[in-house]
């Protein structure tokens, strides 16, 4: 298995552009989570579907962020419009159904708003 | 605010020494999960063990859990300088409860094991 996969792996981006995030989760797993990462803040979790279905969205900062899938192969993160303090490692992660399961993380988006 | 707290923050030791990490948190939870990050990467996991166990070893890590005292560690044992890298703990909350079914991470500690 190739594991979790995101695209891209660097994003520069001028401020107040559309951003979007990709992630591609392990074959049959069922959870998948957004989390973004920053020195200040840590680890943070966004938002995290079950089955395709958004279940907690709470942790979206704001109307900027949205995060949708589509099906169960496929999940994007979209920020609109960017801001430099959106500038973090954003990471896309997935699980299997039942709590002793572990995530998966894929490699991480660095994201730059300039 | 985080609910896992690692202690230390930082550990610099030599190759062959024991590493031992701590973390505190604060709600009751269904498991605890120790994860690894190497610098510029993703998190791997290490290890997950649940409310109602004690301890648990895997290869040349040994995790406790004390769910009275809300806290945990991590020991990692005849270090090697590939085991440098930043380790949180995480916690999958108990039903019912505001953090059930998602992981919330520590700040982690930094370990950097010497050649």
């Amino acid at each position: 298995d190739a594991g979790v996969i995101q695209s891209p792996r660097h994003e520069v981006t001028e401020m107040g552009q559309e951003v979007t995030l990709r992630c591609k989760p392990i074959s049959g797993h069922d959870y998948l989570f957004w989390y973004r990462q920053t020195m200040m803040r840590g680890l943070e979790l966004l938002i995290y579907f079950n089955n395709n279905v958004p279940i907690d969205d709470s942790g979206m900062p704001e109307d900027r962020f949205s995060a949708k899938m589509p099906n169960a192969s496929f999940s994007t993160l979209k920020i609109q419009p960017s801001e430099p303090r959106d500038s973090a490692v954003y990471f896309c992660a997935s699980r299997r159904q039942g709590r002793t399961y572990g995530y998966t993380f894929g490699s991480g988006t660095r994201l730059t708003v300039v | 605010s985080q609910q896992g707290e690692e202690d230390p923050q930082a550990l610099s030791i030599q190759e062959g020494e024991n590493a031992t990490m701590n973390c505190s948190y604060k709600t009751s939870i269904n498991n605890l999960q120790w994860y690894r990050q190497n610098s510029g990467r993703g998190l791997v996991h290490l290890i997950l063990i649940r409310s109602n166990e004690r301890e648990k070893h895997s290869g040349r890590l040994r995790v406790t859990l004390d769910t009275s005292k809300k806290s945990s560690s991590l020991l990692i044992t005849a270090s090697r300088a590939a085991d440098t890298a930043s380790y949180f703990c995480a916690t999958d909350g108990q039903a019912g409860g505001t953090s059930y079914g998602k992981l919330t991470f520590g700040q982690g500690t930094i370990l950097t094991v010497h050649p």
